[in-house]
């Protein structure tokens, strides 16, 4: 029972436009959420979070959108450039924090074209 | 500069042996995670620790065992080897403080096949 789920395996986007990552998940009782971007032969690095106190959290290029009700989060970078091609995962936690465990979806790999 | 280390890189192991993935971390964290990424499943949580002698079971731990006997280590030990273990193999720490530090730092992986 996948709790986390990223529906779109892949999104490819015009270097300068907006990209936007989506995220769904079942489990009413997550308090915290994360997008973790990776690279090839590296380890997920963090990225930014929201806590479900929130509904929006942002950072520089970065903004992460949650909607509690639709059990729903998006990661809209703007703009795109070359370096954002990688894989994202989002996660989550049932704690207030991100440093307990998590639970993760599949990942959505973006390719930003020059 | 502290950091979390994985050794080997890179390990191919035969059915039936058992193989232990070494994952070192110097920020002096008290939580300890591993994870398996596989195509399709994205990242599943193996084991994890929030101290020297805790360990608690994850999503997937059947055939895998961890043991924390200090802070900076938690091996991970595959009792006997299946080809459905073959994967990536991350290790992740983090603060248990929360808060400003609230993110979990990631192993660079180790890729294991099991023939």
């Amino acid at each position: 029972d996948q709790q986390v789920k990223q529906n779109s395996p892949s999104l490819s986007v015009q270097e300068g436009r907006i990209s936007i990552l989506n995220c769904d998940y079942t489990n009413s009782m997550f308090d915290y959420f994360l997008w973790y971007k990776k690279y090839p032969a590296e380890g997920p690095t963090f990225l930014i979070s929201i806590s479900s106190i929130k509904d929006k959290n942002e950072d520089g290029r970065f903004t992460v959108f949650l909607n509690k009700s639709a059990k729903h989060l998006s990661l809209h970078i703007v703009p795109s450039q070359p370096g954002d091609s990688a894989v994202y995962f989002c996660a989550a936690s049932l704690s207030n924090f991100g440093n307990e465990k998590l639970t993760f979806g599949t990942g959505t790999r973006l390719t930003i074209i020059p | 500069d502290a950091e979390i280390t994985q050794s080997p890189r890179h390990k191919i192991t035969e059915t039936g042996r058992q193989v232990t993935l070494a994952c070192h971390q110097t920020w002096n964290h008290n939580n300890m995670f591993w994870y398996r990424q596989d195509l399709g499943h994205g990242l599943r949580l193996i084991h994890y620790s929030y101290g020297v002698q805790d360990t608690n079971k994850g999503e997937v731990s059947d055939g895998y065992s961890v043991s924390r006997s200090n802070t900076e280590d938690l091996p991970l030990t595959l009792e006997s080897a299946a080809s459905s273990q073959t994967s990536v193999y991350f290790c992740a720490s983090s603060d248990m403080r929360g808060g400003s530090t609230d993110t979990q730092y990631f192993g660079p992986g180790t890729r294991l096949t099991v023939l």
